[in-house]
């Protein structure tokens, strides 16, 4: 049983544009939301999280959304650079300090 | 910011063989470490979460036998891949945290199994 999904395996973006990820989760326990970028063989690299007591969070050109009642987040990429092309995991925690419960991830290409 | 050093990054080694990768928070202490394994093109998966000073929980279908982890000091925690096979093959990475929400991943390590 998956609990978090990423149904996008994929997403290709052109420079400067926004980049919208999206993520589906269905343990209505969860109370924790984090977003993280992952290079080919590198451990992933923390972005952004979010509480569940809060529908928004902003952090320079990353802001997640989070939408309790559709038990659903995305993260924003505004304006998206060819920097930002990797794969992008959300990972949802209960209690933060437990284990995070990953989706699948999203390959975001971002084009010149 | 907090720091996970992960060792090493990559190894091959001969199928009946163990092989241990070791994960060490530099600036802080972790109380506790999980483990996790990704395949190619694949999401982590939880393999096990440790807590210092006491036995790992595995998550199902991980066999705590194959995959010993140790977690003897608040910095420091093994995960020792025994009797390794080719289908072990894969790229583990360790993450830890401090209890407050915070959560460092290693760089991960590469093992080849042949």
């Amino acid at each position: 049983d998956q609990q978090v999904k990423q149904n996008s395996p994929s997403l290709s973006v052109q420079e400067g544009r926004i980049s919208i990820l999206n993520c589906d989760y269905t343990n209505s326990m969860f109370d924790y939301f984090l977003w993280y970028k992952k290079y080919p063989a590198e451990g992933p690299t923390f972005l952004i999280s979010i509480s569940s007591i809060k529908d928004k969070n902003e952090d320079g050109r990353f802001t997640v959304f989070l939408n309790k009642s559709a038990k659903h987040l995305s993260l924003h990429i505004v304006p998206s650079q060819p920097g930002d092309s990797a794969v992008y995991f959300c990972a949802a925690g209960r209690n933060a300090g437990n284990m995070l419960t990953f989706g699948g991830g999203t390959r975001l290409m971002v084009k010149p | 910011g907090a720091v996970v050093s992960q060792h090493p990054s990559r190894v091959i080694c001969k199928s009946g063989t163990s092989v241990k990768i070791e994960c060490r928070s530099l600036d802080f202490q972790a109380t506790t470490m999980f483990w996790y394994r990704q395949f190619p093109k694949q999401s982590l998966m939880l393999m096990a979460t440790s807590n210092e000073g006491s036995k790992a929980t595995y998550e199902q279908g991980v066999e705590k036998d194959k995959f010993l982890i140790n977690h003897a000091s608040l910095t420091l925690s093994t995960l020792t891949v025994t009797s390794a096979h080719p289908e072990d093959s894969s790229f583990y990475i360790c993450s830890a945290t401090t209890g407050f929400g915070g959560y460092t991943f290693g760089s991960g390590t590469r093992l080849t199994v042949v």
